[in-house]
């Protein structure tokens, strides 16, 4: 069965630092999503990103945020400098078309120190 | 402005009690209703999925979901328990006229005991 998947699973990071977060999607999927969770809190919509471009962010997406398909596989979550309040699980969705069901991996635990 | 409430943040059942799991979604427009589950350690799978028609929706695993307009409710469901149904529960709402975001509520978690 086809799955999205991330990478990597676990990475802890200075305060300060860049950190680029992996996901390849569903292949046939077209568009894909970023979330994230922080311990005990929801699960917060990020970003989506169709057609080479961000089809909508939220208020989380600031400037220090960034995506990407840098080829026909891979998705990418960048954050340039990394805060202490940037510690979260993050999720990679796809979706087949729009509004449809996301699949979703199995998260990218990031703790910055 | 969206919101999802799940009333219930912890829920122990007994195995091979019956469960039900509330959700409750606050929009203006008709959304899109899904519920996922995350066992310790892995991403969000889905269960089920509502978009339209039958109101009440067959997912994996022997879970069924019932959407009450009136109610604003998708609440989830499943006659019998097992141990490894343990887990957190989330459900999500999207709504077509506000783009592709899916909105979370908080998550039940499920505790089963034998």
């Amino acid at each position: 069965e086809p799955e999205v998947t991330q990478t990597p699973s676990h990475q802890v990071t200075q305060m300060g630092q860049e950190v680029i977060l992996r996901c390849v999607p569903i292949s046939n999927h077209l568009y894909f999503y970023w979330y994230r969770q922080i311990l005990g809190q929801k699960v917060e919509f990020l970003v989506s990103f169709y057609n080479n471009e961000i089809s909508e962010k939220s208020e989380i997406f600031d400037d220090q945020f960034s995506v990407e398909r840098p080829d026909g596989s891979n998705f990418t979550l960048k954050i340039r400098s990394t805060k202490l309040e940037d510690s979260a699980m993050y999720f990679c969705a796809s979706s087949e078309v729009e509004n449809t069901e996301a699949f979703f991996g199995q998260g990218t635990r990031l703790t910055v120190v | 402005a969206q919101s999802v409430t799940q009333p219930d943040i912890h829920i122990t059942v007994s195995e091979g009690a019956s469960l039900e799991l509330r959700c409750n979604y606050s929009y203006g427009a008709t959304p899109y209703l899904f519920w996922y589950v995350q066992s310790p350690g892995q991403g969000l799978q889905l269960l089920l999925k509502y978009f339209s028609g039958d109101t009440l929706v067959q997912g994996i695993k022997g879970f069924e979901a019932e959407f009450k307009r009136s109610q604003s409710s998708f609440n989830l469901r499943k006659p019998s328990v097992h141990w490894s149904d343990a887990a957190e529960y989330f459900c999500a709402v999207g709504v077509k006229e506000y783009g592709n975001k899916l909105v979370f509520g908080a998550g039940t978690i499920l505790r089963v005991k034998s």
